[in-house]
């Protein structure tokens, strides 16, 4: 079945950079799927980051593109998020997600909670 | 960007009542609306996609409806298992964007 899982530090320092990592597994990273990052604050609603499709094309948020990076390694069937500059309003969990066929969000990773705090 | 707003943005109901959320988006999307339940700690699941289209494994208490601008969705009798909070959103055009959630809780 199709499993994604999110990884990386739960603790960033202000100003520093957010990197996160979503494995794929279940399903080729190279079929015809957006791969997505989302998240969402302590108490808030659910915020679309980027996404990015196996050829390397991406989409990003424009409140927040001119800080955004989404890679993919094929190779290792994974890909990737960076956010710079970050501050508390950062602070979040994060979720990769597959976007099927460019449609829908179906699924998900289980969610990673990254704290920006010094 | 293509404002998604959702009413109410929280509500009472009993086991066993009907529910219905509605989705409005600030230009028409055609049909390109997702439904998704989202419980604390736990990942967004979907639910509905393309505003009426059933999410296998998904139980059929479940329906959505709309086109354009304006999109329900409707829970036929309220489970338990249902007490969660309900989001919108839409992928006629990046960026993509969700509705601000409505959460159904326990009268």
């Amino acid at each position: 079945q199709v499993q994604l899982q999110e990884s990386g530090p739960g603790l960033v320092m202000p100003s520093g950079t957010l990197s996160l990592t979503c494995a794929v597994s279940g399903v080729s990273i190279s079929s015809s799927n957006w791969w997505s990052w989302v998240r969402q604050p302590p108490g808030k609603g659910l915020e679309w980051i980027g996404e990015i499709y196996h050829s390397g094309n991406t989409n990003y948020n424009p409140s927040l593109k001119s800080r955004v990076t989404i890679s993919i390694d094929k190779s290792k069937k994974q890909f990737s998020l960076k956010l710079s500059s970050v501050t508390a309003a950062d602070t979040a969990v994060y979720y990769c997600a597959r976007r099927e066929f460019g449609v829908n969000f179906d699924y998900w990773g289980q969610g990673t909670l990254v704290t920006v705090s010094s | 960007d293509i404002q998604m707003t959702q009413s109410p943005s929280s509500l009472s109901a009993s086991v066993g009542d009907r529910v219905t959320i509605t989705c409005r988006a600030s230009q028409s999307i055609n049909n390109y609306l997702n439904w998704y339940q989202k419980k604390p700690g736990k990942a967004p699941n979907l639910l509905i996609y393309t505003a009426s289209s059933l999410q296998s494994g998904v139980p059929s208490r479940f329906t959505g409806s709309g086109s354009g601008t304006y999109f329900t969705l409707t829970i036929s009798s309220l489970q338990p298992e249902d007490f969660a909070t309900y989001y919108c959103q839409q992928s006629y055009s990046t960026p993509l964007t969700f509705g601000g959630g409505t959460k159904v809780e326990i009268k």
